[in-house]
């Protein structure tokens, strides 16, 4: 079964900490993607990559860095987490190929984060 | 820009009842998916139905069904025979072009089934 999992459902920290959420795709997915989702403001796209090493910025890409060593990992960095970055997070895949099977994106559980 | 339009806070409905979930959306290209996820309070985004532009006929997939009026670009979810199972945040989505096939969400439909 296809599996996109990040690694902590719930993460608490301090204003000003350095912040890595992972996130691992088990199905050679070429592109990879993190979203923010917010009540009342739906899913917004911060970065996506559609290759190792290769990132581009989303809607809302300030305060946030990637990282994408490797093609089954994209890394989402919060470089000093604030108040505001408090968020649910998705982290998402999917095959670069534009076929019908492969329309739709596989999004992890999400990792609620609060920055205290 | 592409846009997504979800005009529904939130919806009830009684149980075995169907409902129509509304999505709108803005595009300039002619080459377009339309996708509606379903994501219970435990988080999960999980996949509904998908409607391409270019696709003849409306899309079904079990008791989900999309009423794709291209005209009037609009993207409506059709849940027919509701169960509790279905009470949940619904969203509309469109993908990208240029982002790596990344979507672009509405803003969600909360969704509470009763019996």
């Amino acid at each position: 079964d296809v599996k996109v999992t990040q690694s902590s459902r719930y993460l608490v920290k301090r204003t000003g900490e350095k912040v890595f959420l992972e996130c691992v795709q088990d199905m050679d997915h070429e592109n990879m993607f993190w979203y923010r989702q917010d009540p009342g403001l739906g899913l917004r796209l911060i970065y996506f990559s559609y290759d190792v090493k290769m990132k581009e910025k989303g809607d809302i890409p300030e305060g946030y860095s990637v990282s994408r060593e490797k093609k089954e990992r994209f890394s989402l960095i919060l470089e000093s987490a604030s108040t505001n970055q408090t968020s649910m997070y998705l982290c998402a895949s999917r095959s670069r190929a534009l076929a019908t099977t492969n329309e739709k994106l596989f999004f992890g559980s999400g990792t609620q984060l609060s920055v205290l | 820009a592409q846009k997504i339009t979800q005009t529904q806070p939130g919806m009830f409905v009684q149980e075995k009842e169907a409902v129509t979930l509304d999505c709108t959306y803005d595009t300039s290209d002619p080459s377009y998916g339309l996708f509606w996820y379903k994501q219970p309070s435990s988080g999960e985004m999980i996949f509904l139905i998908y409607q391409g532009s270019y696709d003849q006929q409306n899309a079904t997939e079990g008791r989900y069904s999309l009423n794709f009026q291209k005209a009037r670009k609009s993207a409506n979810l059709v849940i027919s025979a509701s169960q509790l199972g279905d009470s949940a945040m619904y969203f509309c989505a469109m993908r990208l072009k240029g982002s790596g096939y990344a979507l672009n969400f509405g803003k969600g439909t909360s969704l509470l089934v009763t019996p």
